[in-house]
C-alpha cells in the first residue's frame, strides 16, 4: 500500500526566513497531493494542494512542487510569519478499488517560527 | 455552514465503559472519513462512507470500534468497551465528491482519554 515519509520532524526558523518541508511517497498511482495545516486544538485545515498533472502551484506565500519521476514532493514557505507555526501534514491519495480513493498521511512537520 | 461538528470535545472515561462519538458532516457532502490522531501513529484513517454506505472500514484497529451513519446528517464512532490504549484525538472530516482527490474539512476533534 502506500506510504507516505515527511521530513524534517521539527523546522525551527527565524521571522521572515524560508521553511521547506518534503514529503516521499510510494505509490506511483497517486495522483492528489495535498498540504494541511494544524494549529494547536485545531482539526487539519487544507492549505494548498497540486495533482499529477501540475509540477508546481503557488498562493502568495505557499508554494508546492511535485516530482512524479522522483515520487516527491514539497511545501515552500516565503516570508515566514509567527502565525504559520503550526503542525503540516503532506498527504497523497491511494487507489482504492471500484475507483475511489483514500489520503495517506505523512506524520506531520512542527514548524516554529521564531519572532 | 458551520464546518463539521463534532461532540463531545473531550471524553474521560474508565476502561471497559462505551464511548460514543459523534459528527455532523457539511451540508450536501456525500463522504464522511473518520480518523484517529497519536503521537505514535500520526494520523490514521479508521473508516469512510459515501452516501452514507461505509466503503472503507480497513482502518478499524478490532471489533471493540463500530461507527455507522444512519442519515446524511449523522454519524456515530462507537468503541465497546474501551481501552487505556484508545486514547486518542478522533476527527470526522466531509468532503463532496471522489474521495481523496478533492478537500477534506475536518471538525474539531473529540479528545478521548480513557483511564
Amino acid at each position: 500500500g502506500e506510504n507516505v515519509e515527511q521530513h524534517p520532524s521539527t523546522l525551527s526558523v527565524q521571522e521572515g526566513d524560508s521553511a521547506v518541508i518534503k514529503c516521499t511517497y510510494s505509490d506511483s498511482a497517486s495522483n492528489y497531493f495535498p498540504w494541511y495545516k494544524q494549529e494547536l486544538g485545531k482539526g487539519p485545515q487544507l492549505i494548498i494542494d497540486i495533482r499529477s498533472n501540475v509540477g508546481e502551484k503557488k498562493d502568495q506565500r505557499i508554494a508546492v512542487t511535485l516530482n512524479k519521476t522522483a515520487k516527491h514532493f514539497s511545501l515552500h514557505i516565503t516570508e515566514t510569519q509567527p502565525e504559520d507555526s503550526a503542525v503540516y501534514f503532506c498527504a497523497a491519495s491511494m487507489d482504492q478499488r471500484g475507483g475511489s480513493y483514500k489520503l495517506i498521511f505523512g506524520s506531520g512537520t512542527r514548524l516554529l517560527v521564531r519572532p | 455552514d458551520a464546518g463539521v461538528i463534532q461532540s463531545p470535545r473531550h471524553e474521560v472515561t474508565e476502561m471497559g465503559q462505551e464511548v460514543t462519538l459523534r459528527c455532523k458532516p457539511i451540508s450536501g457532502h456525500d463522504y464522511l472519513f473518520w480518523y484517529r490522531q497519536t503521537m505514535m501513529r500520526g494520523l490514521e484513517l479508521l473508516i469512510y462512507f459515501n452516501n452514507n454506505v461505509p466503503i472503507d472500514d480497513s482502518g478499524m484497529p478490532e471489533d471493540r470500534f463500530s461507527a455507522k451513519m444512519p442519515n446524511a446528517s449523522f454519524s456515530t464512532l462507537k468503541i465497546q468497551p474501551s481501552e487505556p490504549r484508545d486514547s486518542a484525538v478522533y476527527f470526522c472530516a466531509s468532503s463532496f465528491g471522489l474521495a481523496g482527490v478533492n478537500e477534506q474539512f475536518f471538525g474539531p476533534g473529540t479528545r478521548l482519554t480513557v483511564l
